[in-house]
């Protein structure tokens, strides 16, 4: 990609469960935000993380960034079905691009 | 209005055509970018425009053709392309402060 990888490629889990990804970048970066993108559609965001924060609540999403480990971790807690989708972390830093993605399959 | 508009939705094209993608916002954002996104695979950044101004472009074959004829439009002229260029192709707009990029629904591509 051009930004860099994100595990698991894909997730399943069943409904109430937490889901964690997470994503690792390349480059220095302003900020890390975490998408959604449900099938062949445009894709939604999530939630945005500074540089200089290490940890960011919404809701039930939860957001982590460790700059040291260029890495962060989107946590969903209580997951439903109607979180299926494809997770794309991407970073900012003068553009932005996106990591491989995570396929989250929550099952009713 | 919180929308970017992407048309048309579909398109199938032969090698031979010239066809042209067209992205709207009314959020007064003075970014907006090009992605292309294969099957399972992330975004691709392919053209970013800053102020009307085209600031990056990921070594893009010519065959592609930006143009933003005003802060509001984005177009993607396309031309003599190949079955490998079939993609979903995004366009979004960033907020001023890069907080936050909004997404059209995509043009889905077929070149046949």
């Amino acid at each position: 990609s051009q930004q860099g990888e994100e595990d698991p490629q894909a997730l399943s889990i069943q409904e109430g469960e937490n889901a964690t990804m997470n994503c690792s970048y390349k480059t220095s970066i302003n900020n890390l935000q975490w998408y959604r993108q449900n099938s062949g559609r445009g894709l939604v965001h999530l939630i945005l993380i500074r540089s200089n924060e290490r940890e960011k609540h919404s809701g039930r999403l939860r957001v982590t960034l460790d700059t040291s480990k260029k890495s962060s971790s989107l946590l969903i807690t209580a997951s439903r079905a109607a979180d299926t989708a494809s997770y794309f972390c991407g970073t900012s830093y003068g553009k932005l691009t996106f990591g491989q993605g995570t396929i989250l399959t929550v099952h009713p | 209005d919180t929308e970017v508009t992407q048309t048309p939705k579909h398109l199938v094209m032969g090698m031979t055509n010239k066809k042209s993608l067209k992205c709207e916002q009314h959020m007064g954002h003075r970014a907006m970018y090009w992605y292309k996104q294969k099957a399972k695979k992330p975004p691709e950044l392919m053209f970013v425009y800053s102020y009307e101004k085209l600031s990056i472009n990921e070594s893009v074959p010519s065959r592609f053709s930006p143009e933003c004829p005003n802060s509001s439009l984005l177009n993607l002229h396309l031309h003599a392309l190949q079955p490998e260029d079939s993609a979903l192709y995004l366009c979004a707009s960033l907020s001023q402060k890069n907080t936050e990029a909004f997404f059209g629904q995509g043009t889905r591509l077929t070149v046949v």
